[in-house]
């Protein structure tokens, strides 16, 4: 079946507009995660959605950052107010779950998003 | 907290050379081990993984062991060719809430 995607694959923006960056996971995966990636840096963990518990939101860097999973599926992120720090390449990944932590997870081939 | 430290590069090798990225890690548990690589214009996808203390993961020519004593799961390979130049990463998980990465090494390997 298909990958993950993620939409839209580049986005320019200006600083202060609200940008969404969508990702679609590989169907019947009930774990979904973002991060950032910026240049020379690693990845960096901003929220992890498992089916419908609340979500972990504990790597999101400020509150202009917020997600959502409509129906356990379709992930949006959204950056609100957007400053150049922002600028970074946002990865989604989604893996099926286990207790142990060791499901390999599949990654989308993330968003470059510039703030001007 | 968990995390994971592996070598800075970038790492330069000439083909049929013998690899080696060292990752330590910190966890409070007993953590699931991984590397993942990021070819060129590509996203990441795993090279292979390690679930307890003691497994080998494999893929490619590649190794890694998971060595509790010493906290780490350095990424070998023992001839390296110019298509493994890449940017690889080492990561750990516990329980599946969250992965924690490495910054990521880049290798590039010359004819």
């Amino acid at each position: 079946g298909a990958g993950v995607s993620q939409s839209p694959s580049n986005k320019v923006t200006e600083k202060g507009k609200d940008v969404e960056l969508r990702c679609d996971p590989i169907s019947g995966h009930t774990a979904l995660y973002w991060y950032r990636q910026s240049l020379g840096q690693g990845l960096e963990f901003l929220i992890y959605f498992q089916g419908n518990s609340a979500p972990d939101k504990s790597g999101l860097p400020s509150d202009r950052f917020s997600a959502e999973r409509t129906g356990g599926s379709v992930s949006t992120l959204t950056i609100q107010r957007t400053q150049q720090e922002d600028s970074a390449v946002y990865l989604c990944a989604s893996s099926s779950t286990s207790d142990r932590g060791d499901e390999t997870q599949y990654f989308g081939p993330g968003t470059r998003l510039l703030v001007l | 907290g968990d995390s994971v430290t592996q070598m800075e590069g970038p790492v330069t090798l000439s083909e049929e050379a013998f690899l080696t990225i060292n990752c330590t890690y910190t966890a409070t548990g007993y953590p699931s081990l991984f590397w993942y690589v990021q070819y060129p214009g590509e996203g990441l996808q795993l090279l292979l993984k390690a679930t307890k203390a003691d497994d080998k993961g494999s893929n490619k020519g590649f190794e890694a062991t998971y060595r509790k004593e010493t906290t780490s799961f350095h990424l070998e390979k023992g001839s390296v060719q110019v298509s493994d130049s890449a940017v690889y990463f080492c990561a750990l998980s516990e329980t599946g809430n969250q992965f924690y990465f490495g910054t990521g090494t880049s290798l590039t390997v010359i004819p």
